[in-house]
């Protein structure tokens, strides 16, 4: 079964400075693989997603992840963050069941906090 | 466009009673899925519609129920709920590329 793992419940970090948030999956076969941004009191959007083509994926507000097979990861980076990008990050990996349904399985989450 | 909205906000029930939520996905979607998110922890699938019928169901009691209407909408029934069900309550809908767009979702305190 598939799973994810974040390490690091909280991290945090200068404006200005790297963002690295880290995310492990385990998975049977290829995965599709997510990351998540959940602000305070509203629901997750999608930063990101890698499906199996290129390994360095770009999404929204300057974020990019890389998918390395060899380590099972899907590191989330930011070069410089800034004050807006505090919030929760949730890493993902897609399910397709036997039953034809579509599930993603989150990690417990990364708090990333933004100092001044 | 309109994105996934849900209904209501926040709720406050007391143990023992029922709670209905609602959904309506972004136009075009006909998949919607229920998430349960309790607090400090990632979102936890309860279950997939789609066309619908029901595609798929969590690790979750039968007080848990879902339907689907034609519309594609879709409300989430809790009977006898339980302290441990206060939670965020999120219904995402998907796109044809397997991309789940979600709501922001139902606040429920149980009592």
């Amino acid at each position: 079964a598939q799973s994810v793992t974040q390490l690091g419940s909280h991290v945090s970090v200068s404006e200005g400075a790297l963002v690295l948030l880290r995310c492990n999956y385990s998975s049977s076969v290829p995965p599709y693989l997510f990351w998540y941004v959940q602000y305070p009191n509203q629901g997750l959007q999608l930063l990101l997603k890698y499906t199996s083509a290129a390994t360095l994926v770009k999404g929204i507000n300057g974020f990019e992840a890389e998918f390395k097979k060899s380590e099972t990861s899907f590191h989330l980076t930011k070069p410089s963050a800034h004050m807006s990008d505090a919030a929760e990050y949730f890493c993902a990996v897609s399910e397709m069941r036997m039953d034809s349904s579509y599930k993603l399985i989150f990690g417990s989450g990364t708090r990333l906090l933004v100092r001044p | 466009d309109a994105g996934v909205t849900q209904s209501p906000t926040h709720l406050i029930k007391t143990r023992g009673q029922q709670v209905t939520l609602r959904c309506s996905p972004i136009s075009g979607h006909k998949s919607v899925s229920w998430y349960q998110q309790v607090l400090g922890q990632g979102p936890q699938f309860i279950f997939q519609y789609y066309e619908k019928e029901e595609r798929g169901r969590g690790n979750f009691p039968d007080r848990f129920s879902a339907r689907q209407f034609p519309n594609y909408s879709s409300e989430l029934n809790v009977n006898a709920l339980l302290l441990g069900d206060s939670a965020l309550y999120l219904c995402a809908s998907t796109n044809t590329l397997g991309e789940l767009f979600f709501g922001e979702g139902s606040r429920l305190t149980v009592l």
